[in-house]
């Protein structure tokens, strides 16, 4: 399987800091990769996929980018309703595997 | 807009089958693929397994000895069936919908099974 490591864990964070989470693959994955955002008691949420592409409605303040092995999500601008905890996934080879997580805390 | 709900006991007694189903609204099951996926504290999110309406099927090597995954087109439905389960089984379990290009686009809630007797 392909291992997916995200970093940091965690991180505290104020209102308008630039954030950013990265993801690194086992092995390269090319652009095949989704980050997901999940509040607690939720279900995740695809914020990018293919690397780099916005899904619909998800606020600009998100960016992704990166590939091959090494991927990173930013936050341009964090607001409140970012603190959650951020996920990433390759869809390259199955089975799909998950990153084990960053949790964007406030501080 | 496409809805996803699982359903299935909450709590399952060690050495027994984990069955749950997974009822899709809002669109037509006879597209796409339908995964399920789960979320321990331990393991964190663990893909298991999809299906496509035809009936083929791929689980994760890891649980395949033990999953199996249906579906059930006249209810627009799929389940998931994990026998001989141990603690380590216990989980949220989501069910999903996967884009032919691999993309998992809509979650169900989940719902918290609980092994233990």
């Amino acid at each position: 399987d392909i291992q997916m490591t995200q970093s940091p864990s965690s991180l505290s964070a104020s209102v308008g800091d630039r954030v950013t989470i990265t993801c690194r693959a086992s092995q390269g994955i090319s652009n095949y990769l989704v980050w997901f955002q999940q509040k607690p008691g939720k279900a995740p949420k695809s914020l990018i996929s293919a690397a780099s592409s916005l899904q619909s409605g998800v606020p600009s303040r998100f960016s992704g980018s990166g590939s091959g092995t090494d991927f990173t999500l930013t936050i341009s601008s964090l607001q409140p309703e970012d603190f959650a905890t951020y996920y990433c996934q390759q869809y390259n080879r199955y089975p799909w595997t998950f990153g084990q997580g960053t949790k964007v805390e406030i501080k | 807009q496409v809805q996803l709900q699982e359903s299935g006991p909450g709590l399952v007694e060690p050495s027994e089958t984990l069955s749950l189903t997974c009822t899709v609204s809002g669109g037509s099951i006879s597209t796409y693929y339908w995964s399920w996926i789960r979320q321990s504290p331990g393991k964190g999110l663990e893909y298991i397994g999809y299906i496509f309406y035809s009936g083929s099927t791929n689980y994760n090597p890891s649980l395949k000895s033990r999953v199996t995954i249906s579906v059930d087109t006249s209810k627009n439905q799929f389940s998931l069936k994990l026998t001989s389960v141990t603690a380590a089984d216990t989980a949220v379990y989501y069910c999903a919908r996967e884009e032919y290009n691999g993309i998992v686009d809509y979650w169900g809630q989940g719902t918290l099974v609980t092994v233990s007797s």
